[in-house]
Formats: structure tokens, C-alpha cells, sequence
């Protein structure tokens, strides 16, 4: 399997569930990200990931909880989430983190919170 | 403050040129780039430029960087209903942190 790979592809989950999104990159990329799509909004940055240390935490909320094990694997953990936080996840990695690597994208986590 | 800027919507008939404007706000921003997103699929990387260039060509893109206005444009040329899909508008401030801020997208229609 090569490139970013994301599951699940759509999840629906209630405001007191607790779950995890996951992302894996087969590029043998360094740098790792997550990003929040939201309609008619621009994208935007999560976390990023550098050697499994997060290097960028873009003033998100703690119901979102992110874990990088390796640098082929990162989670999104999360927990209590409101109605507002539904959107379209996005997961990226790069060779390393600069601003001269291109990012390759994930399909991304459709999420919707009941 | 980081901030770019696009129109949400463009229609064009098959075999026009579209042209997808942008505008940002960070003037040391040292990359520019424009990404495309089909349907169902992540961003992909279309082209990027540097910005100390005014233009780059790429078969039928053009990518043309007004650094005094900030602001970049897409044309395609020939378009086709396979450019159909929502095309991102990114910079990279040179401000540290390599931070990548995109616009909110420009969906391009394309009518056969």
C-alpha cells in the first residue's frame, strides 16, 4: 500500500463517545500533520509532527488528543466533542517539516458529532 | 496577521482558460502554492512557486505572483471536465515554524 492512508473513512459518534482516528503514511516521511476542513473555511492546521515530537499545537481544544508512537503512524484521539467540531479531517506528511516540502494528503475522516 | 484569501466558486465551459485568484496577506512568505482536491480525495500538490519568480509555467498551468499586490493566480488552460474539483491556495510565512496557512478553496465547474 503506498501514500497516506486514513480510517475510518466516515465516522458518526455522539457528544460523550470516545474514539480515535489514525493515519499512516509509506512514503518514509519525517513529518506528520493533522488538519481540520470545514465547509466554505479555510484549512486548518491542527498538529504537526516532527520525529514523533509535535512541534506546532495550533491552539486546539483538549477534547482532541493527538499521538504520534512512530513516524509512520498518527492518531487523533477523541473525547466529548460538540456538534461544531464535525468536519472533514485531514492527515499530511512530508519528507521533513520546511516550508520546501510538499505535503501529501490522506483521503480524510468524514466526522459527524450527534 | 496570516491570512488568504479566494473566491468560493468558478464556472467555465470545456476548452476555456480558468483562472483562479488569490490573495494573502504575510509578505515574507518564501513559498506559494496552489493544490487540487478531487472528490473524495486529500489535497494534492498542483505547483508551487518561489517568491523571488513572477510566473511558472507547467504544461497547462501558469502560476503568476504579484509580490507588491500579493496575489497569485491559477490559469489553466484547455480546461476540462477532469479539472473539475476545489483548488487551495497556500503560503508558507518566513516567519518560523514553517506553518503552511491555505485559503478556504476555490471550487472550479467545469461545463461540457
Amino acid at each position: 500500500e503506498t501514500g497516506v492512508t486514513q480510517t475510518p473513512r466516515h465516522l458518526v459518534m455522539g457528544m460523550t463517545n470516545k474514539k480515535s482516528l489514525k493515519c499512516e503514511q509509506h512514503l518514509g516521511h519525517n513529518a506528520m500533520y493533522w488538519y481540520k476542513q470545514s465547509a466554505k473555511k479555510p484549512l486548518e492546521l491542527m498538529f504537526v509532527y516532527s520525529l514523533e515530537e509535535r512541534v506546532e499545537n495550533n491552539s486546539v481544544p483538549s477534547r482532541f488528543s493527538p499521538e504520534c508512537p512512530n513516524s509512520s503512524h498518527l492518531f487523533l484521539h477523541l473525547h466529548t466533542l460538540q456538534p461544531e467540531d464535525s468536519a472533514l479531517y485531514l492527515c499530511a506528511s512530508s519528507q521533513e517539516w520546511g516550508a520546501s516540502y510538499e505535503q501529501y494528503f490522506g483521503p480524510g475522516t468524514r466526522l459527524t458529532v450527534t | 496577521g496570516e491570512d488568504v484569501e479566494q473566491s468560493l466558486f468558478l464556472s467555465v465551459r470545456e476548452g476555456d482558460s480558468s483562472v483562479i485568484n488569490c490573495t494573502y496577506t504575510d509578505s515574507s512568505s518564501t513559498y506559494l502554492y496552489w493544490y487540487k482536491q478531487e472528490p473524495g480525495a486529500g489535497l494534492q500538490l498542483l505547483t508551487y512557486i518561489f517568491s523571488n519568480m513572477d510566473m511558472k509555467q507547467d504544461q497547462r498551468l501558469t502560476v503568476l505572483l504579484n509580490k507588491k499586490d500579493k496575489h497569485l493566480s491559477l490559469r489553466i488552460a484547455d480546461t476540462q471536465t477532469g479539472d473539475s474539483a476545489i483548488y487551495f491556495c497556500a503560503e508558507t510565512p518566513n516567519t518560523g515554524g514553517f506553518k503552511t496557512i491555505f485559503g478556504a478553496g476555490t471550487r472550479l465547474f467545469v461545463k461540457a
